[in-house]
C-alpha cells in the first residue's frame, strides 16, 4: 500500500544549526509529496510540496527534493530558528489529492 | 486557499456523552475529510464526507461511533458518540486546496474525555 516513513524524533537543535528530517515513501503510482508543519496548539499548515520527480519544493527557508530513485523527500533548512520549533509531517497523495497519507511526525525543538 | 473555521477548539467531556464538532469553509468544496490525531501520533483519516451522500469511513471507524453530516458544500459536522477516555484526541477537518495543492486544515478540536 501507499505509506510514508519518517525519521523519528524528537530532534533538538541549537539556533542556526542545519536541519534534515528524513522521509521515504512507498507508492503504487506517482504520488505528490508534501511537508506539513504543526505549531503548538494549532492545526496543520502546508509547508511545501512537489508533484513530480526532481521537483524541489521550498518555503520559509525549508527545501525538499522529490527523489524518485531513492523514493525520498527529505526536509532541509540551512539555519533553523527558535520559531521553527514544531512538529513536521511528511505526506503523500495519489489520485488528485484524495487519500492523503501522513508520516508519524517529527517534533523539532530549537534552542536559543 | 480555503479558510476553515472549526469549533469548538477544545472541550472536556464526561464519558458516555457525545460531542459534535463543526467545520465551516469559506468556499464550496466537494469533499471534506475528518482526521483524528491521537496524543503524540500522526493523523488517521476517519472518513470522507461528500455533500448529499453518506460519508465513507476508513477501516476501524464506524458510523454509529462517528456520525457525520454534510448538509451543503460549505459545512460538515463530526459527532464523537458515547465517548470514552480512549477518544481523547485532536480532531481535524480538512479540504483539498487545488490552488496550492495538498489540503487545508482547520485549527483542530482538542478533546479530553474524563
Amino acid at each position: 500500500g501507499n505509506s510514508v516513513t519518517q525519521m523519528e524524533g524528537p530532534v533538538t537543535l541549537s539556533e542556526e544549526a542545519f536541519l534534515t528530517i528524513n522521509c521515504t515513501y512507498t507508492a503504487t503510482g506517482y504520488p505528490s509529496l508534501f511537508w506539513y508543519v504543526q505549531y503548538p496548539g494549532e492545526g496543520l499548515q502546508l509547508l511545501l510540496k512537489a508533484t513530480k520527480a526532481d521537483d524541489k519544493g521550498s518555503n520559509k527557508g525549508f527545501e525538499a527534493t522529490y527523489r524518485k530513485e531513492t523514493t525520498s523527500f527529505h526536509l532541509e533548512k540551512g539555519s533553523v530558528q527558535v520559531s521553527d520549533s514544531a512538529v513536521y509531517f511528511c505526506a503523500l497523495s495519489l489520485y488528485n489529492n484524495n487519500d492523503m497519507r501522513f508520516g508519524a511526525g517529527t517534533r523539532l525543538t530549537v534552542k536559543p | 486557499s480555503a479558510v476553515i473555521s472549526q469549533k469548538p477548539s477544545r472541550d472536556i467531556c464526561q464519558r458516555g456523552t457525545s460531542l459534535t464538532i463543526q467545520c465551516q469553509v469559506d468556499s464550496q468544496v466537494t469533499m471534506m475529510f475528518w482526521y483524528r490525531q491521537q496524543p503524540g501520533q500522526s493523523l488517521t483519516l476517519i472518513a470522507t464526507a461528500n455533500q448529499g451522500s453518506e460519508a465513507t469511513y476508513e477501516s476501524g471507524f464506524v458510523i454509529d461511533k462517528f456520525p457525520i453530516s454534510r448538509p451543503n458544500l460549505t459545512f460538515s459536522t463530526l459527532t464523537v458518540s458515547n465517548m470514552s477516555p480512549e477518544d481523547s484526541s485532536i480532531y481535524l477537518c480538512s479540504v483539498e486546496d487545488p490552488g496550492r495543492g495538498g489540503y487545508t486544515f482547520g485549527s483542530g478540536t482538542r478533546l479530553t474525555v474524563v
